[in-house]
């Protein structure tokens, strides 16, 4: 089965500070690839799919990129809101793993 | 308003059953293929089983094939998820949600229930 690693497993920045989380697939998965947002005792929210389109109602500092195996999500401009633990997810194929999360706190 | 709402969790012997249910409503369910997701506590996401939105076509993950079944009732707007020969690494929050055809990825959830296996 593919794996997905994610990193790092958690990071502290400023607010505004622009933050990055990479996503990293065993085997290439085209454009299968999706982030969700969970902010504690919350359900999981979904931030992007196909890798790159933002889900409507998702504010415009979030973005995804990559393709293959590399994937990317970027936070142009951290908020205090954006206090959550990332997932990715892949979804060519059965299983559909997460990724094991990236806890994004405010410095 | 689309609404998913778990049902079915508690606590269980090793060893024992539980069916969860997820009943459904604000959408047209028959057109949606649904999935179970589940979270251990304090620990990351899961995905746990998948099915088609005609219920014709299954998928599992390897930690629990052969022991958990994945169905639903079109005419009912429910998804069930039995669950056999429970484990204390199954206890989790078990949540169910509902892919588009747009995302193909889950963007409705339900808010979950608890399953606890545990003597």
């Amino acid at each position: 089965d593919i794996q997905l690693t994610q990193s790092p497993s958690s990071l502290s920045a400023s607010v505004g500070d622009r933050v990055t989380i990479t996503c990293r697939a065993s085997q290439g998965i085209s454009n299968y690839l999706a982030w969700y947002q969970q902010k504690p005792g919350k359900v999981p929210k979904l931030l992007i799919y196909a890798a790159s389109t933002l889900q409507s109602g998702v504010p415009s500092r979030f973005s995804g990129s990559g393709s293959g195996t590399d994937f990317t999500l970027t936070v142009g401009s951290l908020q205090p809101e954006d206090v959550a633990t990332y997932y990715c997810q892949k979804y060519d194929s059965a299983p559909w793993t997460f990724g094991r999360g990236t806890k994004v706190e405010i410095k | 308003e689309v609404q998913l709402l778990e049902s079915g969790g508690g606590l269980v012997q090793p060893g024992g059953s539980l069916r969860l249910s997820c009943a459904a409503s604000g959408f047209t369910f028959s057109s949606y293929p649904l999935s179970w997701v589940r979270q251990a506590p304090g620990r990351g996401l899961e995905w746990v089983s998948g099915i088609s939105d005609t219920g014709r076509t299954t998928n599992y993950a390897d930690s629990v094939k052969g022991r958990f079944t994945i169905s639903r009732d079109n005419s009912m707007n429910t998804l069930y998820l039995q669950m056999n020969s429970l484990r204390a690494e199954d206890t989790a929050v078990y949540y169910c949600s509902a892919k588009t055809t747009v995302t193909r990825v889950p963007v409705y959830w339900g808010l979950g229930t608890l399953v606890t296996v545990s003597s």
